[in-house]
């Protein structure tokens, strides 16, 4: 079966950082490019990172351009998205998302919580 | 305020064909011929009906249809049916490679 798992959400204090993982079975990882995809509560939908197959090409959104940073691990079949200097605007589900035909986006994890509050 | 504007809500009864549209107002969508739809139920993951206008990956409804007219695309819907309800989003993939989603719409079956 193809999934994807995230992990690592929780709640944080703002300025503080966290560490999210998202681990994929079912499918050949490193043939796929990976995106991050959050929505804040009661929003819509925001794309915030892109990385291709093999790590070197990164995309990402103003909204976290410079505090945010997605990494890969293909040996691991792992994505990550380590996130910096959070704001309260940053509190969302966290989902990661396969890059699929087209540039759209066919498989999605269930996503996690990330909770910046004091 | 997103540069796809998608109406907050729509309606119709089971049966019925409705459609959603998805109108590009920034040129910051790029050329808007990469389009997709995604349906979203309530506290699960969004999945992907439509892509690249009009195409559906494997396993999707035949009543889910995209098309694209100028700066606005569209999703359409027939024979409603109640597993139908649910929030659907437009995305585009813009030019300088990043992504925007419309702001969603809420599909209520009556």
């Amino acid at each position: 079966e193809v999934q994807m798992v995230e992990s690592g959400g929780g709640l944080v204090q703002p300025g503080g950082s966290l560490r999210l993982s998202c681990v994929a079975s079912g499918f050949t990882f490193r043939g796929y490019s990976m995106n991050w995809v959050r929505q804040a509560p009661g929003k819509g939908l925001e794309w915030i990172s892109y990385i291709g197959s093999g790590g070197t090409t990164i995309y990402s959104a103003d909204s976290v351009k410079g505090r945010f940073i997605i990494s890969r691990d293909n040996a691991k079949n792992s994505l990550y998205l380590q996130m910096n200097s959070l704001r309260a605007e940053d509190t969302a589900v966290y989902h990661c998302a396969r890059d699929g035909p087209r540039r759209a986006f066919d498989i999605w994890g269930q996503g996690t919580v990330v909770t910046v509050s004091s | 305020q997103s540069a796809l504007t998608q109406p907050a809500s729509v309606s119709g009864s089971p049966g019925q064909s409705i459609t959603i549209s998805c109108t590009a107002t920034s040129s910051d969508v790029g050329n808007f011929n990469l389009v997709s739809w995604y349906q979203q139920c309530p506290g699960k993951a969004p999945k992907l009906i439509i892509y690249e206008v009009n195409k559906r990956p494997s396993g999707i409804s035949n009543r889910f249809s995209g098309s694209k007219s100028g700066n606005t695309a569209s999703l359409t819907i027939s024979g409603l049916q109640a597993e139908d309800e649910a929030d659907y989003y437009c995305c585009s993939y813009a030019d300088v490679s990043t992504w925007v989603f419309g702001g969603g719409t809420k599909l209520t079956v009556l």
